[in-house]
């Protein structure tokens, strides 16, 4: 596609939830990246993904996160058992050997 | 790890006026970028510039990677150009992961 395109645009859930959150990256991007961002601050690294594998998972926060990439394109970030804390806008990259970053308009998550 | 430290934290312009950002880091990068994140929250690439001095219009970016920093200047400021600028940095063979400053929260009024 002509952008990276992230799904839902809001999504608010109870606490104790399961959510998912699709990226649909940039076509022929092989780098793909989950970022989260809380009100006021700065972005957040999660995890990267070159191709489908994972070599970089360091910031997820807890094993209640997880996220996997298909057919080197689209990425889903799962968080189990959401809590408050999780809220927060999730923000997707995509990027061709590293140059120039391009994200999506994010998913805006608020546990409730 | 990595520090990056962006200043100032909050700057209000003047229609019109000019304003330099200034972005720090404490180690060798290989990638660093400047973005813009307008007021809908949605993030923009304005320049990757791991070293030397780019220009796009308005604005342009320079790094001294020897020296560990790189700046970001805004000429001629408009209203458009209010929201959060942040620098990113990578280290080497960490695959293109950025770090983040914390910003720099611009407002031009009219």
């Amino acid at each position: 596609g002509a952008g990276v395109s992230q799904s839902p645009s809001n999504k608010v859930t109870e606490k104790g939830k399961d959510v998912e959150l699709r990226c649909d990256p940039i076509s022929g991007h092989t780098a793909l990246y989950w970022y989260r961002q809380s009100l006021g601050q700065g972005l957040e690294f999660l995890i990267y993904f070159q191709g489908n594998s994972a070599p970089d998972k360091s910031g997820l926060p807890s094993d209640r996160f997880s996220a996997e990439r298909t057919g080197g394109s689209v990425s889903t970030l799962t968080i189990q058992r959401t809590q408050q804390e999780d809220s927060a806008v999730y923000l997707c990259a995509s990027s061709h050997d590293s140059y120039g970053y391009t994200f999506g308009s994010g998913t805006r998550l608020t546990v409730v | 790890g990595i520090q990056v430290e962006q200043s100032p934290p909050d700057l209000i312009l003047q229609e019109g006026a000019n304003s330099t950002l200034r972005c720090n880091f404490s180690d060798s990068v290989n990638n660093l970028q400047w973005f813009h994140q307008n007021p809908w929250g949605q993030l923009i690439n304005l320049f990757y510039i791991p070293s030397g001095t780019k220009q796009n219009g308005r604005l342009s970016a320079t790094t001294v990677a020897t020296e560990r920093y790189s700046l970001l200047y805004i000429s001629s400021s408009q209203t458009t150009d209010s929201g959060v600028y942040f620098c990113a940095v990578s280290l080497y063979n960490q695959g293109g992961k950025l770090i983040f400053g914390q910003g720099t929260e611009l407002s031009v009024k009219p």
